[in-house]
């Protein structure tokens, strides 16, 4: 079965400093990968995904992350922090693979809470 | 643009009554999800339709039941609650089979349910 490791379970940084949140999989195959963000009592909101095209992924709000198959990571960065980024980060490969004809249910790591000060 | 659809958004149950939660995909999306996330715990996968057929099947209790309708959307049924049903309740619907944007799940705003 596929799974993910967030490596730190809170994450501090001044506004204006760069984000980089760490993320490692475990997979017996090509996995897909995302990034999820949550707000306090919000839903769940997309940030980005890899899907075995580049390796380097944009996503929005400035975030990007990098598939690094040698490594097995795929760490979530932002050059620089906005008060507004403070959220909780999860880190989630889909399971099978995408390759199946049906859906494929995600698999969610623990996540990851951001503050950020000013 | 339409997003995912859930209904309602808060409910509060006692002990042993039953709860119907609902879901309403994103127009033209075949597959819906349903997830739980419990107090400070990531979301779990519970069950996952496909053109109204199950597709895959999670950690649900044996009390839940869900289907997906004619229209895709889908409703879990929750009977027999228990306190530790206590949740965010989330639903996620994607384009089970076209291409490139294959498998991106949209998630809905969840349903918290308050078990007493």
């Amino acid at each position: 079965a596929q799974s993910v490791t967030q490596l730190d379970s809170h994450v501090s940084v001044s506004e204006g400093t760069p984000v980089l949140l760490r993320c490692n999989y475990s997979s017996s195959y090509s996995p897909s990968l995302f990034w999820y963000v949550q707000h306090p009592n919000k839903g769940l909101q997309l940030l980005l995904k890899y899907t075995s095209a580049a390796t380097l992924v944009k996503g929005i709000n400035g975030f990007e992350a990098e598939f690094k198959k040698s490594e097995t990571s795929f760490h979530l960065t932002k050059p620089s922090a906005h008060m507004s980024d403070a959220a909780e980060y999860f880190c989630v490969v889909s399971d099978p693979p995408p390759l199946m004809e049906y859906g494929n249910k995600l698999v969610f790591g623990a996540g990851t809470i951001l503050r950020v000060k000013s | 643009a339409a997003g995912v659809i859930q209904s309602p958004r808060h409910l509060i149950k006692e002990k042993r009554e039953t709860a119907t939660l609902k879901c309403y995909p994103i127009p033209r999306h075949d597959t819906v999800y349903w997830y739980q996330q419990g107090p400070g715990q990531d979301p779990q996968f519970l069950i996952s339709f496909y053109e109204k057929m199950q597709s895959d099947k999670g950690s649900i209790p044996d009390r839940f039941s869900a289907q997906q309708f004619s229209d895709y959307h889908s409703e879990l049924n929750m009977s027999s609650l228990e306190l530790g049903d206590s949740a965010l309740y989330f639903c996620a619907s994607s384009l089970g089979n076209s291409g490139a944007h294959s498998y991106e799940q949209y998630f809905g705003p969840g349903t918290r349910l308050t078990v007493t």
